[in-house]
């Protein structure tokens, strides 16, 4: 049990547009969700943190307005890169924390490509 | 803020030997959780192990032991009889358990090598 999945696993995409990477936890309701980046060789640096059905917590020196996070329902979490631009290209993953067992699952992550 | 400090960057063991990655951490509360987790080449986060602070026995689960030194803020973990699969980043993080944060700070990571 305790899955969470992420998609698109793999997005490439031009400069300037807009991608949506989404978050669901399959089998367990998750009241709140947390994004991270990650770039090569280096640690998690947590983005945000959404609660369902309110706005998400931003850490210090992450751009709100081009990072959009929508927590609409307990189970799915997106992401919104707004205009995209090479620096944005990183590994972004999703994890999902559940009460039931006071633990936070991980979903694969997503490979972001601006080229 | 809470800081979670991993000094080795890389660490190689023998296949079937054992092997300790250290761990410090930073915090003023008393109560809070660590965990070990496990990164391998998918990238896919895989929790190894779990350590309550208020707990002082030492958490295990099969190959995997920890040292947690609560007055000395360490938290090292042990693989015995390393296997070509652990081969991995490890990464040690930390959890407030204090209100409703759940946030994870995690270290800078350690990549472990297996050697057959």
């Amino acid at each position: 049990g305790a899955v969470v999945s992420q998609h698109p696993s793999w997005v490439i995409c031009k400069s300037g547009t807009s991608v949506k990477i989404e978050c669901r936890s399959l089998d367990f309701q998750a009241t709140t969700m947390f994004w991270y980046r990650q770039f090569p060789k280096q640690s998690l640096m947590l983005m945000a943190t959404s609660n369902e059905g309110s706005k998400a917590t931003y850490e210090q020196g992450v751009e709100k307005d081009k990072f959009l996070i929508n927590h609409a329902s307990l189970t799915l979490s997106t992401l919104t890169v707004t205009s995209a631009h090479p620096e944005d290209s990183s590994f972004y993953i999703c994890s999902a924390w559940t009460s039931g067992n006071n633990e936070q699952y991980f979903g694969p992550g997503t490979r972001l490509t601006v080229t | 803020a809470q800081t979670v400090t991993q000094s080795q960057p890389e660490m190689s063991v023998q296949e079937a030997e054992t092997v300790t990655l250290s761990c410090t951490y930073d915090t003023s509360e008393s109560d809070y959780y660590l965990f070990w987790y496990k990164q391998p080449p998918s990238r896919q986060m895989i929790l190894v192990i779990r350590q309550e602070a208020y707990k002082q026995q030492n958490a295990t689960e099969n190959r995997f032991s920890v040292n947690f030194q609560k007055a000395a803020k360490s938290f090292s973990l042990k693989i015995s009889d390393s296997q070509l699969g652990d081969a991995a980043m490890y990464f040690c993080a930390y959890r407030s358990a204090v209100g409703s944060a759940r946030q994870l700070t995690f270290g800078s990571g350690t990549q472990l090598t297996v050697l057959p």
